[in-house]
């Protein structure tokens, strides 16, 4: 099946740091990927749908100056977590759907971020 | 707004015992309905879909049947593995909507031999 890989895996930074978290669809081209944030026991939450060549179309309550999203290629999709706070400590997992007709999403295995 | 439950985990099994993961949907028209299966240290993958009431997704052993009149899918397997235990989600999309898919909140199972 598709392959999505998240880098890093996981990211321990101070206070007021920006951190850059990259997603690449290893062997295919994925016109949309969605960014999700998952708390401990908790469900995925949608952060932003990232459509390559186009601005990022964010979830109500997400801060997009916060959460920068850029998709510059069909393979690359990264989010700029800026000035990082502890409370932003989470898992975040990318996905890419397959193609503009699929409704599957192949997702990444996900980067911890711990922010200090 | 669309919503998505699951029953609570953990769920602790043991090998060859009957699954039954419950989920129930909130939404207005004809969503997709997906589960997502997410073992340790790996990212979550499909394990079955249906796009339609009375549709029946089925893969590696695992059904669920989408129900329109009690607006659930629930998941299940006759008999379950040890290498089944992983945290299971269900999850509501529409294609209408850009592919956007709205997750419950996971439920883990655990299955001892």
């Amino acid at each position: 099946g598709a392959v999505v890989s998240q880098h890093p895996s996981w990211v321990i930074c101070k206070s007021g740091t920006s951190v850059k978290i990259e997603c690449r669809s290893l062997d295919f081209q994925a016109t949309t990927m969605f960014w999700y944030r998952q708390f401990p026991k908790q469900s995925l939450m949608l952060m932003a749908t990232s459509n390559e060549g186009s601005k990022a179309t964010y979830e109500q309550g997400v801060e997009k100056d916060k959460f920068l999203i850029n998709h510059a290629s069909l393979t690359l999709s990264t989010l700029t977590v800026t000035s990082a706070h502890p409370e932003d400590s989470s898992f975040y997992i990318c996905s890419a759907r397959a193609g503009e007709g699929s409704e599957t999403q192949y997702f990444g295995p996900g980067t911890r971020l711990l922010v200090l | 707004g669309d919503s998505v439950t699951q029953m609570e985990g953990p769920v602790t099994l043991s090998e060859e015992a009957f699954l039954t993961i419950n989920c129930t949907y909130t939404a207005t028209g004809y969503p997709s309905l997906f589960w997502y299966v997410q073992y340790p240290g790996e990212g979550l993958q499909l394990l079955l879909k249906a796009t339609k009431a009375d549709d029946k997704g089925s893969n590696k052993g695992f059904e669920a049947t989408y129900r329109k009149e009690t607006t659930s899918f629930h998941l299940e397997k006759g008999s379950v593995q040890v290498s089944d235990s992983a945290v299971y989600f269900c999850a509501l999309g529409r294609y209408n909507q850009g592919g956007k898919l709205i997750f419950g909140q996971g439920t883990e199972l655990s299955v001892k031999p």
